[in-house]
């Protein structure tokens, strides 16, 4: 079974950092390429950064550029969001997805994981 | 950017009934290039993460009942349930994903009449 289980979220003081992983099983994780995509309460969906098969094209919005680090680990089948600096806004589900494809721009996204929530507040 | 525009915001509909969601672009996803257009139609039920439905504007993912469909080209898309089932209420999100950043419509929420 294609399986993606996120963990790491919980309740953190803005300006301080979080450490997301995603433990990926049932496909050949390194054919690949991996996102992170959030939904902040009641909210709509925001894709927040992408990673392809290899590591060597990584994407973020905006918002989190500089602030956000993805990368993954192809030997231990997981992928990573280092958040730093959270601040308020940052609060949402962040779910780990899988592409249909090796590259990180121009395929759809066929696996969803549960998600994981991330809350800034003091 | 790639603006994504759904509508309507919410939408009632009789079980059996057909049921469309419109998704505008704020410019072409079409590539003539490949001649396909990268648009993709997801579901999200309550308490769920969202599930893929339509890839290519109009590719059904496998397992999505036929039901289910999309159309449209370029900058106007659409998604149609031809009857609608109560396991049908959720709301669907469009995405483009010709670039970076990839962006989704805001939402369309389904209801039962």
């Amino acid at each position: 079974e294609v399986q993606l289980v996120e963990s790491g979220g919980g309740l953190v003081q803005p300006g301080r950092s979080l450490r997301l992983s995603c433990a990926a099983s049932g496909f050949t994780f390194d054919d690949y390429a991996m996102h992170w995509v959030r939904q902040a309460p009641g909210k709509g969906l925001q894709w927040v950064s992408g990673i392809n098969w290899n590591s060597g094209s990584i994407g973020y919005v905006d918002s989190v550029k500089g602030r956000f680090t993805i990368s993954r680990d192809n030997t231990k089948n997981s992928l990573y969001l280092q958040m730093n600096s959270l601040r308020p806004e940052d609060t949402a589900l962040y779910y780990c997805v899988k592409a249909r494809g090796l590259y990180d721009s121009g395929v759809a996204f066929d696996i969803w994981g549960q998600g994981t929530m991330v809350t800034v507040s003091s | 950017d790639i603006v994504m525009t759904q509508s309507p915001d919410s939408l009632a509909v009789s079980l059996g009934e057909r049921a469309t969601i419109n998704c505008k672009s704020s410019q072409s996803v079409f590539y003539s290039s490949n001649n396909k257009n990268y648009l993709a139609w997801y579901q999200q039920k309550p308490g769920q993460p969202p599930k893929l439905l339509i890839y290519w504007a109009s590719t059904r993912e496998s397992g999505v009942p036929d039901r289910f469909s999309g159309s449209g080209s370029g900058t106007d898309f659409t998604l149609t349930i031809s009857s609608l089932q109560a396991e049908d209420v959720a709301v669907y999100f469009c995405q483009q994903y010709s670039g970076t950043p990839c962006s989704f419509g805001q939402g369309t929420k389904l209801e039962i009449k």
